[in-house]
Formats: structure tokens, sequence, C-alpha cells
């Protein structure tokens, strides 16, 4: 699965959106963008997904650029409850199998009152 | 549903002892996965099955660990015997493929303490 950058650490102001940068330079073609979260002391949380597209849900959106190269996970409107580590993804979704979720370091986000 | 279900939510132990850790994931996956967190390591797979058989188990760091799960609804990751470095937080997980291109659904965690 293709390597992933994040800054380690964010903050935004709760009420606006944050922006998380994720940086995935050498990703193939079949290879799909997940996020998560982790909130302290809880089990990681699915976000989004996608393939090259943009993608939107009620949590948030993804922003894939054009040459697949890196991507933006968008929270509209931050909260309190959005403080937590999120996870940048790259991986191979195969027909017929499964695989593990290799997460990275992750970016801290702090959202701030 | 109530969600991938992971017991005990916390345990403390002496080196040397038996740890059962156990989780339900969610009714319908067939896909469950155990991780395990620590700060100096971060979130690394042990082992995962597929329809309740092991299909990776590279992860699992030696002997002393092992996983089972004898059906559709149930799981087991043991430790013997545990060591202090064993100390971690132990997440369980489960997927369904075909929706949602394997999403996983994590548990709370097993927090885990070897004295």
């Amino acid at each position: 699965d293709a390597k992933t950058t994040q800054p380690p650490s964010m903050d935004c102001a709760e009420g606006r959106a944050a922006n998380l940068p994720c940086n995935h330079s050498t990703i193939s073609g079949n290879e799909y963008v997940y996020w998560y979260r982790q909130i302290h002391s809880q089990g990681p949380q699915y976000i989004i997904h996608g393939l090259k597209n943009n993608e939107t849900n009620e949590m948030a959106s993804l922003i894939i650029t054009e040459d697949r190269k890196s991507s933006t996970l968008i929270l509209p409107h931050a909260t309190l409850r959005d403080t937590a580590v999120y996870y940048c993804i790259v991986r191979v979704v195969s027909s017929g199998s499964a695989r593990q979720l290799t997460f990275g370091s992750g970016t801290q986000l702090t959202v701030l009152p | 549903d109530a969600g991938v279900i992971q017991s005990p939510r916390h345990e403390v132990t002496e080196m040397g002892q038996e740890v059962t850790l156990r989780c339900k994931p969610i009714s319908g996956h067939d896909y469950l996965f155990w991780y395990r967190q620590t700060m100096m390591r971060g979130l690394e797979l042990l082992i995962y099955f597929n329809n309740n058989v092991p299909i990776d188990d590279s992860g699992m760091p030696e002997d002393r660990f092992s996983a089972k799960m004898p059906n559709a609804s149930f799981s087991t990751l043991k430790i013997q015997p545990s060591e202090p470095r064993d100390s971690a937080v132990y997440f369980c997980a489960s997927s369904f493929w075909g929706a949602a291109q394997e999403t996983q659904y994590f548990g709370p965690g097993t927090r885990l303490l070897v004295l």
C-alpha cells in the first residue's frame, strides 16, 4: 500500500472548517484513500473514502487532486468533539479479499473554543 | 446493532499470567481483525480472520500470542504467559466485504496492563 504523509498536528477554531491534508504521491491506480479518526480512549472510527472523485457524507468531504497524489479531508463546521487523531490511509481494495488498515502517525486535530 | 463488543474493557495482571481478550463482531460481518496500539508502535495489525478462518497472522509478535474464532460471533486473543511489554490497548474490528469497500468498525478496545 502507498505511504502517506500528514502534518503531526493542526488547530482549528470551533465552528470553522477544518482542512486536513494528506500526501500520497506514490498512490497506484487501484488504491483508495480512506480517512479514519480516533478520539481519545476510543477505537478508530471510519469517516470517508474515495478513489478519484470528490466524496461527501454526513461527517465530512474528501477532495482528491486530479493526479491523486494528495487529498484533503474537510470537516465543514468543526466542533470540540471533532478533536481527535485523523489517519489518512491508502490501500488496495481487491474483489473477494480484505486487507488490514495500515495506520501511520496521523494528524492530531485540536478544535479550540 | 450494538457494534463491536470487547471484554474486558480493562485488565490488570501480573507477569506470567494468562490473559484472554474477547470480541463479538457485528452480526453478519465476515472479517474480524485484532489490532494492538502502543505509544511506541502505534496501531498495528496482529491477525485477521475471514469466515472464522485465520488468513494472516504475520503480525502476531510471538508464540505467546494465539487467536481463535470458533464461530462467526466470537473471537479470543490469548497471551500466555504475559509480559510487561504486552501492555497496550487491544482493538477488535469487523467488516463485511461488499459493503462500502470493507469499512472496518472498531470496538472500544481492551486496556491491558501487565505488571
